[in-house]
């Protein structure tokens, strides 16, 4: 049963064009989470909201940014994309942490 | 931070065998162990979860150990099944703080084969 709702499924841009992906979870959970998952299927957390506050903001490039209206949404846009950008993006939520349950996912090809 | 140590990368097993995934930890203050699945084209799903006050879980043919002196958590899969080939990631959450951030392990490719 789908709780984490990604939109959309797919999207192809070009080089140096902004993008911006949605998630919402209707789980009632007080964390969620935006992972990029590379071609060697690596999970990495970019982002981590709690509350609507971030918590978690690892390493990533300053052209990502997060975006959450309430604990139920939280979208991530990437302001001039990059060919490196080129990946499946994992939106999760949690209550505390614990057992994340992840979207179905946004796959971005950069061209 | 975190790191997260996962164990073998792929992993090969014949059907009704079983299929053992090894992950270390560093951080003492990890609390919580997920392991997920993911098949090809679909998202990470949660099979099964320890918490540092228990030392092993079963559910059904899949078994959690955690030695948290070792700072070490494995899954077992029993009698496995085709149906068990996937990717396969542990992880571990440090609930220091208010971080409720996963680190996972770089994935376990298990391939089941009749």
């Amino acid at each position: 049963e789908t709780a984490v709702f990604q939109t959309p499924n797919y999207h192809v841009t070009q080089v140096g064009n902004e993008v911006s992906f949605n998630c919402k979870q209707t789980l009632g959970h007080d964390t969620m989470y935006w992972y990029k998952q590379d071609s060697k299927k690596l999970l990495k957390i970019m982002f981590s909201y709690n509350n609507k506050q971030l918590i978690v903001n690892e390493t990533v490039p300053r052209r990502f940014s997060p975006q959450s209206s309430d604990k139920a949404h939280l979208n991530l846009r990437i302001k001039s994309v990059e060919p490196e950008d080129s990946a499946v993006y994992l939106c999760a939520s949690s209550f505390q942490g614990a057992k994340q349950y992840f979207g179905p996912g946004t796959r971005l090809t950069v061209l | 931070g975190e790191q997260v140590e996962q164990l073998p990368s792929i992993l090969r097993v014949q059907e009704g065998s079983s299929a053992s995934i090894n992950c270390s930890y560093e951080d003492s203050a990890s609390n919580y162990f997920p392991w997920y699945k993911q098949e090809p084209g679909e998202n990470p799903k949660l099979i099964i979860d320890i918490r540092s006050n228990m030392e092993r879980k079963q559910i059904q043919e899949l078994i959690v150990l955690l030695d948290k002196k070792a700072k070490r958590f494995s899954l077992h899969i029993t009698d496995t099944q085709p149906g068990d080939s996937a990717m396969y990631f542990c992880a571990a959450r440090n609930s220091g703080g208010s971080n409720y951030k996963l680190t996972f392990g770089k994935g376990t490719l298990l391939t089941v084969t009749p």
